[in-house]
């Protein structure tokens, strides 16, 4: 069984600071990483992809992947209000399954002004 | 044009109706999905289409028929659904089927009764 474990949360950070969501995934072999945010009562929205160890910088959004720990993570600096969401991290399969994107339970953040 | 655009946002039935969710892209994408998503869960794939075909039927009850009538549309014919499957039904789409890079539509939430 494929599994991509993160903390549900609720995060809670203050306006302006870094909010950092964490995720691991059982399958070693796994490619593909991503994090989707969602809305309450709204769809998911993919945010950001990554697909290397390292770092992956987009705007305030910032993915880091540790294949060896088998760990991603995304960082969202200078938090806003409307960042608070339901981050979801989806991790591709390798092999055979390879159409299938498992989600995590998604880590609800609250950014407070 | 990047969106997937699903009707209808919301639908009400009973248990004896027959009713459909539609679903459309118009970005070239070969892949579409249908996803289910009950309250504070995870999206969990029902289907998969690629190039049209049907390739991935993750063992959903027969009441639930999806139909592909061209590389567009996306259909999800519904009969004799159960009050249990009320949920926020999402559409996605992707380039193909081994990307983890999903568009989703702003979903149908069905109500059974």
């Amino acid at each position: 069984q494929k599994e991509v474990e993160q903390n549900s949360g609720p995060l809670s950070v203050p306006e302006g600071a870094i909010a950092s969501l964490n995720c691991t995934y059982s399958d070693r072999g796994s490619q593909s990483f991503f994090w989707y945010r969602q809305y309450s009562g709204k769809s998911p929205e993919l945010i950001m992809s990554i697909y290397s160890n390292g770092d992956k910088e987009d705007g305030r959004f910032t993915a880091q992947l540790n294949k060896a720990s088998q760990y991603v993570s995304l960082l969202i600096r200078d938090s806003q209000p409307s960042d608070s969401a339901t981050y979801l991290c989806a991790v591709k399969s390798s092999g055979g399954s390879n159409y299938k994107l498992t989600f995590g339970k998604g880590t609800l953040l609250t950014v407070n002004p | 044009d990047t969106e997937v655009t699903q009707t209808p946002k919301h639908l009400v039935m009973g248990m004896t109706n027959k009713k459909s969710l539609k679903c459309e892209q118009h970005m070239g994408h070969r892949a579409m999905y249908w996803y289910k998503q009950k309250a504070k869960k995870p999206p969990e794939l029902m289907f998969v289409y690629s190039y049209e075909k049907l390739s991935i039927n993750e063992s959903v009850p027969s009441r639930f028929s999806p139909e592909c009538p061209n590389s567009s549309l996306l259909n999800l014919h519904l009969h004799a659904l159960q009050p249990e499957d009320s949920a926020l039904y999402l559409c996605a789409s992707s380039i193909r089927t081994d990307t983890g890079e999903l568009f989703f539509g702003e979903g149908s939430r069905l109500t059974v009764l």
